[in-house]
């Protein structure tokens, strides 16, 4: 089945630098790559999401990439804020007759201002 | 539109009991997914439903059944609680949305279960 490997575990970054979060996964049929916010307490929440077909999508100050052949994609902030502090999740998504989406173990980001 | 829902918020098990996790949805979405998150491990699917009446099972089933009744509500039971599975639950829902990719997910605020 489908594994999804993220890295790293935690990162702490200072405010106003760029944070890259990557992800590789396994399974090449995998065509849709979400990322998810989480903050604490709080639920999953989409920030960016990328399909196989695409090689980069960028959203003010948050982008992903997706490099289908050697199967990684990757979450790039920039200009950081302490409100990006959070846990992200990478994960990949196969259409089974329902989106089985298998998520990565999560980085935690921290901000420092 | 309250989105996605769960009740309970949080509970308290003895090892053995029982208890069902209740997820309702006013989107009109088909599908729903169950799943656990535990520290270190991300989200897990437990099991899922792509329509009224349908089931199937995720990477981590064992120890759980649900049932789709009806569309707008996805159960999750646990038939006799272990203390593995202390655990934040979470419902989701997707298909169809207007504005996003189909497969985006939508979750609930999740359910914090302690097994003593």
């Amino acid at each position: 089945g489908e594994n999804v490997e993220q890295h790293p575990s935690t990162l702490s970054v200072q405010e106003g630098d760029s944070a890259v979060i990557k992800c590789t996964y396994s399974d090449s049929a995998s065509n849709y790559f979400p990322w998810y916010k989480q903050e604490l307490g709080k639920r999953p929440q989409l920030i960016i999401d990328i399909r196989s077909n695409v090689g980069e999508k960028k959203d003010q100050r948050i982008a992903v990439t997706l490099n289908k052949t050697a199967k990684h994609f990757s979450l790039h902030i920039t200009e950081t804020q302490p409100e990006d502090s959070a846990v992200y999740f990478c994960a990949a998504t196969l259409n089974t007759g329902g989106f089985k989406t298998i998520f990565g173990a999560g980085t935690r980001l921290f901000v420092k201002a | 539109n309250a989105g996605v829902t769960q009740t309970p918020k949080f509970r308290v098990l003895k090892t053995g009991q029982s208890m069902t996790l209740l997820c309702a949805q006013d989107m009109n979405h088909e599908y729903m997914y169950w799943y656990r998150q535990d520290p270190g491990m991300g989200l897990r699917l437990i099991h899922y439903s792509v329509g009224e009446g349908t089931t199937a099972k995720g990477e981590v089933p064992d120890g759980y059944n649900v049932s789709r009744l009806k569309k707008q509500n996805f159960l999750l039971g646990l038939e006799s609680a272990a203390p593995s599975q202390t655990s934040v639950y979470f419902c989701a829902s997707n298909l169809p949305t207007l504005d996003r990719a189909q497969e985006t997910q939508y979750f609930g605020p999740g359910t914090r279960l302690l097994v003593l």
